[in-house]
C-alpha cells in the first residue's frame, strides 16, 4: 500500500516535496516511479528508480528540475520539483513498478498559484 | 500530444462489448510490453492488464487485451455501469527512454 502526503499550494518559483510511504511487504527489488496528471488531461511519466541497474531515470523534460530520492526505514520515496510554474499544477502519483507502473498511490494535488 | 494514440471516447450499451485501440510505433508498442489502466472518476489509475494480455489477481476475465505489431487493443465484455471510466494504455519507449501513455479513452455505458 502507498500513502502519499497531503495537498500543497505553492507560489510560482517555489519548490515542493511530495512523499510516498510504502507499507506492507517491501520486496528487495522495489522500484518507485512518479506520474503526474494535469487537470482534465492524461498521464505523464516523470521518472523512477530502476532496481535492475540501481539508477534513477528522469523523463527528459524534467531533468534538472526534479529529484527523486528514497529512505529505507520506513521505506519512503520523495519527489522534489523545483522552479514551480502554473503548468505544474497537477496530481502527482507514486507507483510501484516492475518495468511499468503497477500499484498506484492515491495522489497528491499540488496547486501552483500566485 | 500523447506518444500513444487512443480514441478520446467510446460508448456501448450495458451488457455489450467494447474495444479500445492504442496505436504506437516500433520504439514503444512494437518493442515492449503494453499495460492498460482504468481510472474511475476521482480516483487513482488502477492496473488492468500488464505484459500485453495478463490480468493482475482480482481483475475479472471480462477484461482482455491483445497486441499486434505497433498497436494494442483492450476489450471489455458484459459492460456494466461501473466500468464507466477513463482507460489508458502505456508502454516503455526505447527512443525516449521513458514510459509513455496514451491520451486516455473515456468509456460511457449507455
Amino acid at each position: 500500500q502507498l500513502v502519499q502526503s497531503g495537498a500543497e499550494v505553492k507560489k510560482p518559483g517555489a519548490s515542493v516535496k511530495v512523499s510516498c510511504r510504502v507499507s506492507g511487504y517491501i520486496p528487495t527489488d522495489l522500484s518507485i516511479h512518479w506520474v503526474r496528471q494535469t487537470p482534465g488531461k492524461g498521464l505523464e511519466w516523470m521518472g523512477g528508480f530502476d532496481s535492475e541497474d540501481g539508477e534513477r531515470i528522469y523523463a527528459q523534460r524534467f531533468q534538472g528540475r526534479v529529484t527523486m530520492t528514497e529512505e529505507s526505514s520506513p521505506y519512503t520515496a520523495y519527489l522534489e520539483v523545483r522552479g514551480l510554474m502554473s503548468e505544474d499544477t497537477a496530481v502527482y502519483y507514486c507507483t510501484t513498478a516492475s518495468g511499468m507502473p503497477d500499484l498506484w498511490g492515491p495522489g497528491t494535488l499540488v496547486t501552483v498559484s500566485s | 500530444q500523447s506518444v500513444l494514440t487512443q480514441p478520446p471516447s467510446v460508448s456501448a450499451a450495458s451488457g455489450q462489448k467494447v474495444t479500445i485501440s492504442c496505436s504506437g510505433s516500433t520504439s514503444n508498442i512494437g518493442s515492449n510490453f503494453v499495460s492498460w489502466y482504468q481510472q474511475l472518476p476521482g480516483t487513482a489509475p488502477k492496473l488492468l492488464i500488464y505484459d500485453n494480455n495478463e490480468r493482475p489477481s482480482g481483475i475479472p476475465d471480462r477484461f482482455s487485451a491483445s497486441k499486434s505489431g505497433t498497436s494494442a487493443t483492450l476489450g471489455i465484455t458484459g459492460l456494466q455501469t461501473g466500468d464507466e471510466a477513463d482507460y489508458y494504455c502505456g508502454a516503455w519507449d526505447n527512443s525516449l527512454n521513458a514510459v509513455v501513455f496514451g491520451g486516455g479513452t473515456n468509456l460511457t455505458v449507455l
